[in-house]
């Protein structure tokens, strides 16, 4: 079972605050990433790392934030929450084997802005 | 066009039918196959990857035809925890992990 976790689970709050959505895997993967899944809709790559100190957006366009100073600790953070930000924040770390990228994903934080 | 395609559904089957999913890319130079399973409000789970050779877990059957970018997913024998959103992934190396949609499945007693 993979050991990456997200928190908070369930996030409301109101617009215009700072926040940081918490990202943590006790693998060693070097590799980690953000999505973003609204509900029935694909999930769409924000940001992704190769390791410490190396951050890259993803396809999907976010004003959102990473950091990656540890190599188990991704956080994301969102400087003017929106309400068009609402959305299901996923989180990802990944091994590299023979056969392709498998990727381990945290339980998601369900974020609303009111 | 998206760059993996699936007929969202919903596949509505009866406890014990065999229900195939089917998944396109378009990408060419897509490296790797996956098949996800999601549930409800839950994160993606990797379920199985998927080869030329075609490969079987169990109940599960997964097929990867190149020639036509074609993905498949069979499952025998279905049982009511099967229901979930099933979603076909292509890697086109290094982080570029393309999500699709995914196939919602309801299986029923």
């Amino acid at each position: 079972e993979a050991d990456i976790y997200q928190t908070p689970r369930y996030l409301v709050i109101g617009t215009g605050k700072k926040i940081t959505l918490e990202c943590s895997q006790t693998m060693g993967h070097d590799k980690m990433y953000w999505y973003q899944q609204d509900p029935g809709m694909e999930l769409h790559l924000i940001h992704y790392s190769y390791g410490v100190n190396s951050t890259e957006k993803g396809d999907l366009s976010s004003e959102s934030t990473v950091s990656r100073i540890r190599t188990e600790h991704f956080p994301l953070t969102l400087e003017s929450a929106r309400p068009s930000h609402t959305s299901q924040y996923l989180c990802a770390s990944s091994e590299g084997q023979g056969d392709g990228e498998k990727l381990f994903f945290g339980s998601g934080t369900q974020l609303s802005v009111l | 066009r998206k760059e993996v395609e699936q007929d969202p559904g919903p596949f509505n089957v009866p406890e014990g039918a065999t229900v195939a999913f089917n998944c396109t890319y378009s990408n060419s130079a897509s490296q790797s196959f996956f098949w996800y399973r999601q549930d409800c409000r839950k994160e993606p789970k990797l379920l199985m990857s998927v080869y030329s050779s075609g490969n079987e877990d169990g109940r599960f059957t997964a097929q990867l035809n190149r020639a036509s970018q074609y993905i498949s997913l069979l499952i025998r024998d279905s049982k009511l925890s099967d229901s979930a959103t099933y979603l076909c992934v292509v890697n086109t190396g290094g982080f570029k992990t393309i999500f699709g949609a995914g196939t919602r499945l309801f299986v029923k007693a």
